[in-house]
C-alpha cells in the first residue's frame, strides 16, 4: 500500500482567487503522478500525467509541478471560477495501477 | 465516444444477494481496473487486469470476483453482498502499463447494501 497524502482536505475560495493544493507521495520507485478532477456523478477527468522530475504542465488556468526527489506535486488554479468547484485527486502510479489520495474538495463561490 | 461504460448506475441490494457490475471499454485498452470510493477515503483498487485472461488482486479484493474473457469487458461480481460493500464503484482502463498513459474512468456505479 503506497501512501499518497493530499492537503488541504477541503478549500473554499472566492471567485477570482488563485489557489493551490499539495500531493505528497513515496519518492522511491516513481513511475508517474496523475491529477484528476472529479465532479460527483461524473467520471474522474484526467488533468495531467507527470513523469519527469521538474515537470511543469498547464491546461488553461490550471497548472501542476512535480518534484520526484522529495515526493510532492502542486496543483495551481489561477483566477478560480465557480465551475472549478470539484474534488481534485492525485494518484501515484505504481507498476500496474494508481494509488489515490483522498482528494481536495474545492468550492468556489461567486 | 463511449469510452468506459459501467452498468448499472444505481442499485440497491439486500444482504446476501449477488450481482455483477458490468464494465466495457471500446478503446482497445489492455489494462482494466475496478476501484471503490468510500466517503472520506481515496479510491481503493479492488482488482485489475493486464489483458484478456489475466486478472490480479488489488488492495481490497475480499468479497469480489472478476473475469476478463475479452479485451473489452471486465465484470465485477459480488457474491454475498454485505453492508460494508456499500460504495461507489469505478471501472477504468488504460492502453497498457506505461507510466505516461492516461487511465480513463467510467461514471461510477452507486451500490447500497441493506
Amino acid at each position: 500500500i503506497l501512501n499518497v497524502e493530499q492537503s488541504p482536505q477541503s478549500l473554499h475560495v472566492q471567485e477570482g482567487d488563485s489557489t493551490n493544493f499539495t500531493c505528497s507521495f513515496p519518492s522511491s520507485n516513481f513511475y508517474a503522478l496523475h491529477w484528476y478532477r472529479w465532479e460527483t456523478a461524473k467520471s474522474p477527468e484526467a488533468l495531467f500525467v507527470m513523469t519527469l522530475n521538474g515537470d511543469e504542465k498547464k491546461k488553461g488556468r490550471i497548472s501542476a509541478t512535480l518534484n520526484t526527489k522529495e515526493g510532492y506535486s502542486y496543483l495551481y488554479i489561477k483566477g478560480s471560477q465557480p465551475e472549478d468547484s470539484a474534488t481534485y485527486l492525485c494518484a501515484f502510479r505504481s507498476r500496474y495501477a494508481l494509488n489515490f489520495g483522498k482528494g481536495t474538495s474545492l468550492l468556489v463561490t461567486p | 465516444n463511449a469510452g468506459v461504460t459501467q452498468t448499472p448506475k444505481f442499485r440497491i441490494l439486500k444482504i446476501g444477494q449477488s450481482m455483477t457490475l458490468q464494465c466495457t471499454q471500446d478503446m482497445n485498452h489492455n489494462y482494466m481496473y475496478w476501484y471503490r470510493q468510500d466517503p472520506g477515503m481515496g479510491l481503493k483498487l479492488i482488482y485489475y487486469s493486464v489483458g484478456a485472461g489475466i486478472t490480479d488482486k488489488g488492495e481490497v479484493p475480499n468479497g469480489y470476483n472478476v473475469s476478463r474473457s475479452t479485451t473489452e469487458d471486465f465484470p465485477l461480481r459480488l457474491e454475498l453482498a454485505a453492508p460494508s460493500q456499500t460504495s461507489v464503484y469505478f471501472c477504468a482502463s488504460s492502453y497498457d502499463g506505461a507510466s505516461g498513459n492516461t487511465i480513463y474512468f467510467g461514471e461510477g456505479s452507486w451500490l447500497t447494501v441493506v
